[in-house]
């Protein structure tokens, strides 16, 4: 069974536009979810997770246990935002899930 | 070494042959974990090893695919009988140690390219 959705395979936002990328999961106990991102070019690499309830680069995600969702926000996109972005979530026993990913563009 | 390194980075092989592929961790990371990158499927959890051992071998495709950790460091993927839907990224990743806190920081190495022809 699929434990983590991103519905979206690509998303194209306007610069200065609010853009949410969505991710939702699937998973009776409680999980732990995270956001990584790999720039073009670049390693993946971890951009947040849920439990810190950090901000970083100006995103943000809230885990909705109502909706099994983790969507990621941020307000205002740049540029240098646009990249693969994808959400993972680790079950008991350190069982993995990645998503299949969200292409972000942000047009200029 | 600045972060996890992977060896080779391209691999083209032909269908049939085993290929072997490495990971070099971060040192003093005890934990390392092999994923693989296919296109339009995300990323698929292959195992993780906490020191040499791999507790869970259940993510791997199946019976061609083996790995292993020695001295707590270097690891390699093993594909024996390589088929042409082995054709992926296979990224590696290391961690201070295998816990849920832990685990969300991996750093990951920048793949090897895989082909099977």
């Amino acid at each position: 069974a699929q434990r983590v959705t991103q519905p979206e395979k690509l998303l194209s936002v306007f610069k200065g536009a609010p853009v949410e990328l969505k991710c939702n999961y699937s998973y009776s106990g409680s999980p732990e979810l995270f956001w990584y991102v790999q720039y073009s070019r670049q390693r993946l690499q971890l951009l947040l997770r849920h439990i810190s309830r950090e901000s970083i680069k100006g995103f943000t995600a809230d885990l909705n246990k109502g909706e099994t969702s983790f969507h990621l926000k941020k307000p205002f996109a740049q540029e240098e935002d646009s990249a693969m972005y994808y959400c993972a979530l680790i079950a008991a026993g350190n069982q993995f899930y990645f998503g299949t990913g969200t292409s972000l563009t942000v047009i200029p | 070494g600045a972060g996890v390194s992977q060896s080779p980075s391209n691999k083209v092989t032909e269908k049939g042959k085993d290929v072997e592929l490495r990971c070099d961790p971060i040192s003093g990371h005890t934990a390392l974990y092999w994923y693989r990158q296919s296109l339009g499927q995300g990323l698929e959890f292959l195992i993780y090893f906490q020191g040499n051992s791999a507790p869970d071998k259940s993510g791997l495709p199946s019976d061609r695919f083996s790995a292993e950790r020695t001295g707590g460091s270097v690891s390699t993927l093993t594909i024996q009988r390589t088929q042409q839907e082995d054709s992926a990224v296979y990224l590696c990743a290391s961690s201070l140690a295998v816990t849920s806190s832990a685990w969300g920081e991996q750093y990951f190495g920048p793949g090897t390219r895989l082909t099977v022809t």
